[in-house]
């Protein structure tokens, strides 16, 4: 089965400062990937996914950007950051044909 | 436009007791029901899922249940456990791969002892 790692867990960043979360997958190939952002009290938002390498699809107009330079590789990143872009962002997988999608542990952002 | 509904933000039961939480969808073209469950802090995690040409599915302690005409679906938790309390999210999907689930906003379940 696979396991979906993301780092750092926590982060703290000032508004204006750039953005990079990274989103890892072991134990499949070829998976549709996926980035979420719960903020507090909140559902989950989905901000991008992403049917293979080189191919996003952004579901909210932001200031954020996402990219897929491997296959099991999805990388969230911002120019300058926002105090609205806090939030817990969740990286998620989907394999072959699957309907059901698994989630990394997230990642905590803070901006202040 | 929600497509997904989870109308009760919270719901708090009794150890023992059954939980029963709700989810109403307004997109006919919805043929896969999914589940999950979130600690805070941690990411959700898949609980129990139902296809549109079955009614339950029962997995232990959890049931799902599907009314196509009402397009309602529902997650029974019997008996209900202090480590149940989590946020529950219900999702939809139209078809299998490469289209995205479509979450509901969740529903905060607190089993009291």
């Amino acid at each position: 089965s696979q396991t979906i790692h993301q780092w750092p867990a926590t982060l703290v960043q000032p508004v204006g400062s750039p953005l990079s979360l990274e989103c890892t997958v072991e134990g499949t190939s070829n998976p549709n990937l996926y980035w979420y952002r719960q903020a507090a009290g909140r559902g989950l938002q989905l901000l991008f996914y992403s049917v293979g390498i080189g191919q996003i699809s952004s579901e909210v107009p932001q200031n954020l950007s996402a990219s897929r330079p491997q296959d099991r590789q999805f990388i969230l990143s911002s120019k300058k950051l926002l105090l609205s872009d806090s939030g817990f962002y969740l990286c998620a997988c989907e394999t072959g044909g699957s309907y059901e999608q698994y989630f990394g542990p997230g990642t905590r952002l803070t901006v202040t | 436009d929600q497509q997904v509904k989870q109308n009760s933000p919270s719901l708090s039961v009794q150890e023992g007791r059954i939980s029963i939480l709700n989810c109403d969808y307004t997109n006919s073209m919805f043929d896969y029901f999914l589940w999950y469950k979130k600690y805070p802090a941690e990411g959700p995690t898949f609980l129990i899922s139902i296809s549109s040409i079955k009614d339950k599915n029962e997995d232990g302690r959890f049931t799902v249940f599907l009314n196509k005409s009402a397009k309602h679906l529902s997650l029974h938790i019997v008996p209900s456990q202090p480590g149940d309390s989590a946020v529950y999210f219900c999702a939809a999907s139209p078809n299998s791969g490469n289209t995205p689930l479509v979450f509901g906003k969740g529903t905060r379940l607190s089993v009291i002892a």
